[in-house]
């Protein structure tokens, strides 16, 4: 079926490193992607998205690249920081209304 | 920026219960709200679009008739859990998108409601 998954379920770097999170999706005809950040006991907090007729798009420390033809999807985060610490979710959004489907989640930990 | 509201931001009741969890936005006005349910360590599922002056939509495998959802005003929209048991126990999580907004990423979450069945 239709689903939005994650390679690796817990990722730890150290401070200063960069972090890559993966996803990968099954929907070709998905086409508007979002990377979230979600502290714990909290609702989850846009970071970045991108279009299905984009492959990459930079914002202020993090990147999202779309590749289309093997249908990953990965948030680059430079200069990790403690702050960073949370799970991401990578999710789709379809056409035809707002409606937003999750996926899987990694666990970020940063290492002082 | 847009601010989405719920309350209570935890609840505890007892097994048969049935509980109301609101979720306003607080600055826009939003036709369209999403209901989310959050498991420990999974992800964000979700439950049901809630439409202004309409029926609720409910994904497959939610019962509506467990989950009652009122979208009364433009910014206000509510999830009932009716009898509630421990396994509904959840993180409950809402969303709402401004009217008007042509762009994809102008979403908005709450902050969540925990939701403790004894």
């Amino acid at each position: 079926g239709e689903s939005v998954g994650l390679h690796l379920p817990t990722l730890s770097v150290q401070e200063g490193d960069n972090s890559i999170i993966n996803c990968a999706y099954s929907n070709s005809a998905s086409d508007y992607f979002i990377w979230y950040k979600q502290e714990s006991g909290k609702g989850p907090q846009f970071i970045i998205d991108i279009r299905s007729n984009m492959d990459k798009r930079q914002g202020q420390r993090v990147t999202v690249l779309l590749n289309k033809t093997v249908k990953h999807l990965s948030l680059q985060i430079a200069a990790t920081q403690p702050g960073d610490s949370a799970v991401y979710f990578c999710a789709e959004m379809r056409t035809g209304g707002f409606k937003t489907i999750f996926g899987a989640g990694t666990r970020l930990f940063v290492k002082a | 920026g847009a601010v989405v509201s719920q309350h209570p931001s935890w609840v505890i009741c007892k097994s048969g219960t049935s509980v109301k969890i609101e979720c306003r936005s607080l600055d826009f006005q939003a036709t369209t709200m999403f209901w989310y349910r959050q498991f420990p360590k999974q992800s964000l599922m979700l439950m049901a679009t809630s439409n202004e002056g309409s029926k609720a939509t409910y994904e497959q495998g939610v019962e509506k008739d467990k989950f009652l959802i009122n979208h009364a005003s433009l910014t206000l929209s509510t999830l009932t859990v009716t009898s509630a048991h421990p396994e509904d126990s959840s993180f409950y999580i809402c969303s709402a998108n401004p009217d008007g907004s042509g762009t994809y990423n102008e979403q908005f979450f709450g902050p969540g409601t925990r939701l403790t069945v004894l």
